[in-house]
């Protein structure tokens, strides 16, 4: 089974700290996304890359940044966290971007910034 | 990118049939249409997925008319486990397989 790992299920930090998000795949997925989800807003992409060091920007990417160095870890970074960055943040992989294949969540990351 | 539509809202009972419909009027020839589930707390999950006509599987079918404007996951005998959201994808390779999902539609299954 693909494995989609989130380092933390919940957090808590507070506003203008610095705040890294952490994913790990185990199934050596080209692709990886990082997505927030609020009530009502359903899931917004934030950031997506298809390639080691590689990032694309998704709808919502203002106020975070990305890294990807290993193929199967993703990072968001919240660079000055506010308290409108309190959301569900989900990563996700897929196989490749040139299949069209389903994505594999992780479960999600609950950050409050207070 | 396709923008999809789908009811807010749904409620059904156990043991009935369940029938999401979504709309995509403007989906592109290259584009296929996909269906994710997701409970509380949790990650959304693949169900299904099609370009035309049927797809089924062991959970769920996708119907997708000749003009691929609409498509309907269709859920049989549905339980109290089937409670959650469902969600309408509409896009393809061409965009890099990037997934936009909507605010999709919470299935609320009564005993």
């Amino acid at each position: 089974d693909v494995k989609v790992t989130q380092s933390s299920r919940y957090l808590v930090k507070r506003t203008g700290e610095k705040v890294f998000l952490e994913c790990v795949q185990d199934m050596d997925h080209e692709n990886m996304f990082w997505y927030r989800q609020d009530p009502g807003l359903g899931l917004r992409l934030i950031y997506f890359s298809y390639d080691v060091k590689m990032k694309e920007k998704g709808d919502i990417p203002e106020g975070y940044s990305v890294s990807r160095e290993k193929k199967e870890r993703f990072s968001l970074i919240l660079e000055s966290a506010s308290t409108n960055q309190t959301s569900m943040y989900l990563c996700a992989s897929s196989p490749d971007r040139y299949l069209n294949t389903e994505a594999f969540f992780g479960q999600g990351t609950r950050l409050t910034v207070v | 990118l396709a923008k999809t539509t789908q009811p807010i809202s749904m409620d059904s009972y156990e043991g009935q049939e369940v029938n999401i419909t979504c709309s995509h009027n403007n989906i592109a020839t290259n584009d296929y249409i996909t269906w994710y589930q997701q409970f509380p707390s949790q990650g959304p999950r693949f169900i299904i997925q099609g370009y035309k006509t049927k797809v089924t599987n062991e959970v769920a079918s996708l119907f997708i008319p000749a003009d691929r404007k609409s498509s309907t996951l269709s859920l049989p005998r549905v339980s109290l486990s089937d409670t959650a959201v469902y969600y309408c994808l509409v896009g393809g390779v061409y965009n890099f397989n990037k997934f936009y999902f909507g605010s999709g539609t919470k299935l609320n299954v009564k005993p």
